[in-house]
């Protein structure tokens, strides 16, 4: 059973770069699966960010695109997310989540980070 | 960009039937999921692929799919079945293609 740990900090200023770390455990790199970031800002519904795949290759939301990149280190079963130009809007609860492929379901989450875009 | 539609709320009494809708353009051509988020969680997998239930996942969970319309049916609704749900699909009608999430519709247990 794959089990993913959001990290990073929970505090990030205007105009700055969110960085956050999903730290997937039990299986996903070399399974040929797919690892999303999907967000929440508080009181407000799923939006996704983006996946990337076990090739490395990844797919962007477009309202998004010019902004973020996600990346993975598998030596290290890590998958890093940044979001660059942050403003108040990007205040949310981060999800990475798993699917086994691009138009799977979602079936592990992890717990959620809440990062808050302030100064 | 392929646009879901969800009903903001939806309230039944327990052990009434709740159905919660997810519209969009030949959704019915379209694999659905939905997930269920319960306040501070994250969100859980109810149904995929339509109608498909994963373990653990209670059989008064039910979901179908036809025209432009989705459906997630919960039999003999429960207090802890109130939260908010979530459809989703994969939008490969698009270049690139991408996931797009309904809304959400919070489920109120009377």
């Amino acid at each position: 059973q794959v089990q993913l740990q959001e990290s990073g900090p929970g505090l990030v200023k205007p105009s700055g770069t969110l960085s956050l770390t999903c730290t997937v455990s039990g299986g996903f790199i070399s399974d040929k699966n797919c690892l999303s970031w999907v967000r929440q800002p508080p009181g407000k519904g799923l939006e996704w960010i983006g996946e990337i795949y076990d090739s490395g290759s990844t797919i962007y939301n477009p309202s998004l695109k010019s902004r973020v990149s996600i990346s993975v280190d598998k030596s290290k079963s890590l998958v890093s997310l940044n979001v660059t130009s942050v403003t108040a809007a990007d205040t949310a609860v981060f999800y990475c989540a798993t699917g086994v492929s691009a138009a799977a379901p979602l079936g592990n989450w992890g717990q959620g980070t809440l990062v808050t875009v302030s100064s | 960009s392929y646009v879901l539609t969800q009903p903001p709320s939806v309230s039944v009494a327990p052990g009434e039937t709740a159905r919660i809708t997810c519209g969009a353009t030949y959704i019915g051509s379209k694999s659905v999921h939905w997930y269920q988020q319960r306040p501070g969680q994250a969100p859980l997998l109810v149904i995929f692929y339509d109608g498909d239930r994963p373990s653990g996942i209670p059989e008064r969970f039910s979901g179908s799919s036809s025209g432009n319309t989705a459906t997630l049916t919960i039999s003999r609704v429960e207090a802890g079945d109130e939260a908010d749900y979530y459809c989703q699909v994969w939008d490969n009608s698009r270049v690139p293609p991408g996931m797009e999430f309904g809304g959400g519709t919070k489920l109120t247990v009377l």
